[in-house]
């Protein structure tokens, strides 16, 4: 296993488009975490899946944005009507029961 | 409230030096990790270490060592002997138990130079 994977690395999008990316955990890890990062601030926890299940979602995961992990293997998060504001790294880590979390490299978008 | 605080934003330092980076935590939790991770320019976070609240042993890794103090809630991260590899930003986490999903809670990052 190669750990995390993340796709695509880098996104360019026109305001108000919808844009998805994809998030490949360690296959063994039934726990997945989607986090954003913003220039000059660490990551921010955005949602948390257990398995297939969303047992948690902060507040700065508006209603246009969404997460998906269909049979609790790959995950998705999908922004929909995209802002400039949405510009960031999307971060994606996996992890077992107390154990600490792995990190893909991340998905840098840019809303222009 | 959790949060993490690491008051240092930038520390640049010349190849051989040590350096610390100051981390302090918040929690109300009695059972909670706290971890450091390092982010190279590629993006990707490293996992360094983590440490449970019930471990309050220092720990050292070759040139790497962590000092975690619950009285004062700080988990301080000293790098001996720096080479130019060490430049990232370094990150401080905290995560809990009670909620259930162990989400991180990271500080602001520290950004090291070393210098040649």
């Amino acid at each position: 296993d190669t750990g995390v994977s993340q796709d695509p690395r880098h996104k360019i999008t026109k305001r108000g488009q919808n844009v998805t990316f994809r998030c490949d955990p360690i296959s063994e890890h039934n726990r997945l975490y989607w986090y954003r990062q913003t220039l000059g601030q660490g990551p921010e926890f955005l949602t948390y899946f257990q398995n297939e299940a969303q047992l948690e979602k902060s507040r700065l995961l508006s209603d246009r944005f969404s997460a998906e992990r269909p049979k609790g293997s790959f995950s998705t998060l999908e922004i929909q009507r995209t802002e400039q504001g949405d510009s960031a790294m999307y971060l994606c880590a996996s992890s077992s029961k107390n154990t600490e979390a792995f990190f893909g490299q991340g998905t840098r978008l840019t809303v222009v | 409230a959790q949060k993490v605080t690491q008051a240092q934003t930038e520390i640049s330092v010349v190849e051989k030096e040590d350096v610390t980076l100051d981390c302090v935590y918040e929690t109300r939790d009695t059972t909670y990790y706290l971890f450091w991770y390092k982010q190279p320019p590629s993006g990707e976070l490293v996992f360094l270490i983590r440490r449970n609240s019930f471990d309050e042993q220092n720990e050292i890794s070759g040139r790497y060592s962590w000092n975690f103090q619950k009285s004062t809630s700080s988990f301080n991260f000293t790098i001996t002997a720096s080479q130019v590899v060490d430049s990232a930003v370094y990150f401080c986490a905290l995560s809990e138990s009670t909620s259930g999903t162990y989400k991180y809670i990271f500080g602001t990052g520290t950004r090291l130079k070393v210098l040649a």
